[in-house]
């Protein structure tokens, strides 16, 4: 069964460093996600990625954040300086298609450790 | 804007009990909704989902119905196992096309034998 890959699975940084994190969304699918979740805390949407551009943000999404899809399977989030409260797992999803169903698939996460 | 709103956890259950995990939400218009799960150090699984008002949505026993009169989404299990430990997620996709989630905080499920 296909399924949303995402490597590392657990990153360790300094502060004020780059990093990038990976993922290979199903191959058919057309959407592409972010989301966050600290510790503890609940799942927040960070960034949509269609037709090659972002097509919704929130506001954590800031200018520190982005997101590229390099080739026909990769989509990468790079956080450009670390900062300590960025650590938390982070999920990439994607969706098949904008359909009324909207079942996005995640991966299993990358922890971000940022000391 | 849309919100989700669960129960507060943890919640403690004897194997064989009866759950339910309270969802409500507040959408303009006719979202989807969805229960995902969380195993201890894993990611996220798509539970079950219901796409419109009185649907079910039913899988491994877990069932949740849309109410659209009483804005939820309850979760109930007739019958916990200690397998169905793990934190259990509420979310609303509004139906536009391609739209984030939008989840409650989660509710951590633990039962014993």
């Amino acid at each position: 069964e296909p399924e949303v890959t995402q490597t590392p699975s657990h990153q360790v940084t300094q502060m004020g460093q780059e990093v990038i994190l990976r993922c290979v969304p199903i191959s058919n699918h057309l959407y592409f996600y972010w989301y966050r979740q600290i510790l503890g805390q609940k799942v927040e949407f960070l960034v949509s990625f269609y037709n090659n551009e972002i097509s919704e943000k929130s506001e954590i999404f800031d200018d520190q954040f982005s997101v590229e899809r390099p080739d026909g399977s990769n989509f990468t989030l790079k956080i450009r300086s670390t900062k300590l409260e960025d650590s938390a797992m982070y999920f990439c999803a994607s969706l098949h298609n904008g359909g009324s169903y909207n079942e996005q698939f995640f991966g299993p996460g990358t922890r971000l450790t940022v000391l | 804007g849309d919100s989700v709103t669960q129960m507060e956890g943890p919640v403690t259950l004897s194997e064989e009990a009866f759950l339910t995990i309270n969802c409500t939400y507040t959408a303009t218009g006719y979202p989807s909704l969805f229960w995902y799960v969380q195993y201890p150090g894993e990611g996220l699984q798509l539970l079950l989902k219901a796409t419109k008002a009185d649907d079910k949505g039913s899988n491994k026993g877990f069932e949740a119905t849309y109410r659209k009169e009483t804005t939820s989404f309850h979760l109930e299990k007739g019958s916990v196992q200690v397998s169905d430990s793990a934190v259990y997620f509420c979310a609303l996709s509004p139906n536009q096309a391609g739209t984030a989630l939008i989840f409650g905080k989660g509710t951590t499920l633990s039962v014993s034998s």
